[in-house]
């Protein structure tokens, strides 16, 4: 089955213990992207990647890492996190050429919550 | 880079009502556009849909959008909406593979039954 999958769906964790999200897609898609969600405010895009070992700034990168050195990977590393950082996180990923161009398929999702 | 506006953030309608939800977007080239649904607890999913041809797409559950490039403009609609379409709508512009796609802030929709 085509899909995006995120690990850990639900995460509580304490300010500046270092985590990682990871983020797997199984369609050979060449385009990653991370976004929060927070209520009022929308999605917002952290962090995305045209493809393997090429990355770049969303709107709100501060305090978040990622790596694209798979095609089917992008983990999201929180190195230090704070609670402005608790959020719904979404991966999502999708095709650059063809008649899927820039559609997005969303994994489930990850509830973060920094105490 | 390309932008995407969304005008209503917060709309409630009574069932059987008609829906109209704005989106316009900023971008100077060839765009792929988008209309994305989440309902409550789940994640994003994609409604419709426009690429190139006929600017009046049709999408899932009885929702069309129309592609107005003079007005750069891809509105949702749906002639009678139903309690289950109670959501969060999100409009999105992309440039064909070249840049990242782009988000709007996104609708809530109410209805009431």
């Amino acid at each position: 089955e085509a899909q995006v999958t995120q690990n850990p769906r639900y995460l509580i964790t304490v300010t500046g213990k270092k985590l990682t999200v990871t983020c797997s897609q199984n369609m050979n898609h060449e385009y990653m992207s991370w976004y929060r969600q927070d209520p009022g405010l929308g999605l917002r895009q952290i962090y995305y990647s045209m493809n393997v070992e090429v990355t770049d700034k969303g709107d709100v990168p501060e305090g978040y890492k990622v790596s694209r050195k798979e095609k089917r990977n992008f983990p999201l590393i929180l190195e230090s996190p704070s609670p402005n950082q608790t959020s719904l996180y979404f991966c999502a990923s999708s095709p650059t050429l063809g008649v899927d161009t820039d559609t997005q398929y969303f994994g489930p999702g990850t509830r973060l919550t920094v105490l | 880079a390309q932008s995407v506006s969304q005008h209503n953030h917060h709309v409630i309608l009574s069932e059987a009502a008609s829906l109209e939800l704005g989106c316009n977007y900023s971008y100077g080239g060839t765009v792929n556009l988008f209309w994305y649904v989440q309902y409550p607890g789940q994640h994003l999913q994609l409604l419709l849909k426009y690429f190139s041809g006929d600017p009046l797409v049709k999408g899932i559950k009885g929702f069309e959008a129309e592609f107005i490039k003079s007005k750069f403009s891809f509105n949702l609609r749906k002639p009678s909406v139903q309690w289950s379409d109670t959501a969060e709508y999100f409009c999105a512009v992309g440039s064909g593979g070249y840049q990242k796609v782009t988000f709007g802030i996104g609708t809530k929709l109410q209805v009431i039954p």
